[in-house]
């Protein structure tokens, strides 16, 4: 297990159609997050998971946008009727439980056409 | 929730020059302040961090101020070198719960 690994990492798709990205987390992490990130800004907060829990979602997170962790290991984002304005870079971390660093993955870059 | 604002959104100095990146946030339970590294088209990597129970941390080069009075925190860099030019995240969060980052400072390094 070397890190926080994302696929795919390129999706470009067109207009009102589904995409879902998958994010597998450090093994012994129990905390997963999902966060959007536009160019020159920082990582906006989407979702996070303790184990299967999903505890928080971001007000900002429209009904298209759902997280899942079913088994407390991987996640799916899925978003549903894109929008050109849902073009971004869909960043996962993890951490261990409590305060402590996030470890990102390298992203899956969103582009709707 | 919390809401972290960063200054300035870019910063340029002289190779040798320090640097000086300054945050505030808004929930005073905030108890963990990470400050990340980002650069071109890579993951953001953590470069230091301070916890609510400590006002000062050095690591070489990089030091970070906690005022938790104020609600705000900064990240000096020193003795700064072109490989520092990158841009710089901070985030403030209770235990992990829900990490909110700043919008990012470009510090560029001019050799």
């Amino acid at each position: 297990d070397t890190g926080v690994s994302q696929d795919p990492r390129h999706k470009i798709t067109k207009r009102g159609q589904n995409v879902t990205f998958r994010c597998d987390p450090i093994s012994e992490h129990n905390r997963l997050y999902w966060y959007r990130q536009t160019l020159g800004q920082g990582p906006e907060f989407l979702t996070y998971f303790q184990n299967e829990a999903q505890l928080e979602k971001s007000r900002l997170l429209s009904d298209r946008f759902s997280a899942e962790r079913p088994k407390g290991s991987f996640s799916t984002l899925e978003i549903q009727r894109t929008e050109q304005g849902d073009s971004a870079m869909y960043l996962c971390a993890s951490s261990a439980r409590g305060a402590g660093e996030l470890f990102f993955g390298e992203g899956s870059r969103l582009t709707v056409l | 929730g919390e809401n972290v604002e960063q200054h300035p959104s870019t910063l340029s100095v002289q190779e040798g020059d320090s640097a000086v990146i300054k945050c505030t946030y808004s929930d005073s339970a905030s108890n963990y302040f990470p400050w990340y590294k980002q650069e071109l088209g890579k993951r953001p990597q953590l470069i230091i961090d301070i916890r609510s129970n400590v006002g000062e941390k050095k690591d070489q080069r990089i030091a970070v101020t906690l005022n938790k009075t104020a609600k705000h925190f900064s990240l000096h860099i020193t003795e700064t070198q072109p490989e520092d030019s990158a841009v710089y995240f901070c985030a403030a969060t209770y235990n992990n719960n829900d990490m909110r980052f700043g919008a990012g400072t470009r510090l560029t390094v001019k050799p």
